[in-house]
């Protein structure tokens, strides 16, 4: 059962226009919200998330919405730059597992390819 | 220069081996984690550590092994047990909270089979 959906598998955006990319959650306990960016055979980094008592984050060229009651949030990356091209994962927590909010469910990812 | 380091970045299995992938923090996180890349699918937890001498199955333990000896070490076992190995390996490590710290990656580990 897949908790996390990204749907897109991939998603291709001309340089300087904004990139849109989608993340639907079903667990109405996950309070927690990351993304993760990802290149070939290196480690996710870390991008940017959001708390559920917040309904948009800001850092940079990088916008996370959170729309709690269609269970979805969303990534907005403008103006889109050739360095963005990755696949980028959705992470969600749920507060009051057994060990604090640290265990992260993953989505499947979207390959995002910036056309230059 | 804080991180984690994950060795080899490549790894070779012969059939009914068990094979060893290491990771080493020096984040002073208390908390590890162990997740496995297939194409197509997200990260998905093998095993994790709250804390030295502790650790607890993820959604996919079957077939792995890990130990937590040491805070800064958590090393995962691939047994002979897991009859598809082949996938990308991340470790990570996280110290509580999340909003402050979010869980830092290695470089990964690939496994294929001979």
């Amino acid at each position: 059962d897949q908790q996390v959906k990204q749907n897109s598998p991939s998603l291709s955006v001309q340089e300087g226009r904004i990139s849109i990319l989608n993340c639907d959650y079903t667990n109405s306990m996950f309070d927690y919200f990351l993304w993760y960016k990802k290149y070939p055979a290196e480690g996710p980094t870390f991008l940017i998330s959001i708390s559920s008592i917040k309904d948009k984050n800001e850092d940079g060229r990088f916008t996370v919405f959170l729309n709690k009651s269609a269970k979805h949030l969303s990534l907005h990356i403008v103006p889109s730059q050739p360095g963005d091209s990755a696949v980028y994962f959705c992470a969600a927590s749920a507060a009051g597992w057994n060990f604090g909010n640290e265990k992260l469910t993953f989505g499947t990812g979207t390959r995002l390819t910036i056309i230059p | 220069d804080g991180g984690i380091t994950q060795s080899p970045k490549y790894l070779f299995r012969k059939e009914g081996q068990n094979v060893t992938l290491s990771c080493e923090q020096n984040l002073n996180h208390d908390a590890m984690y162990w997740y496995r890349q297939d194409p197509g699918q997200g990260l998905r937890l093998i095993y994790y550590s709250q804390i030295v001498n502790d650790f607890q199955k993820g959604d996919i333990a079957e077939g792995y092994s890990v130990s937590r000896e040491k805070k800064e070490s958590f090393p995962l076992t691939v047994t002979s047990a897991q009859k598809n190995p082949t996938a990308f390996y991340l470790c990570a490590s996280g110290q509580g909270d999340l909003s402050n710290q979010p869980q830092h990656f290695g470089d990964g580990t690939r496994l294929s089979i001979l």
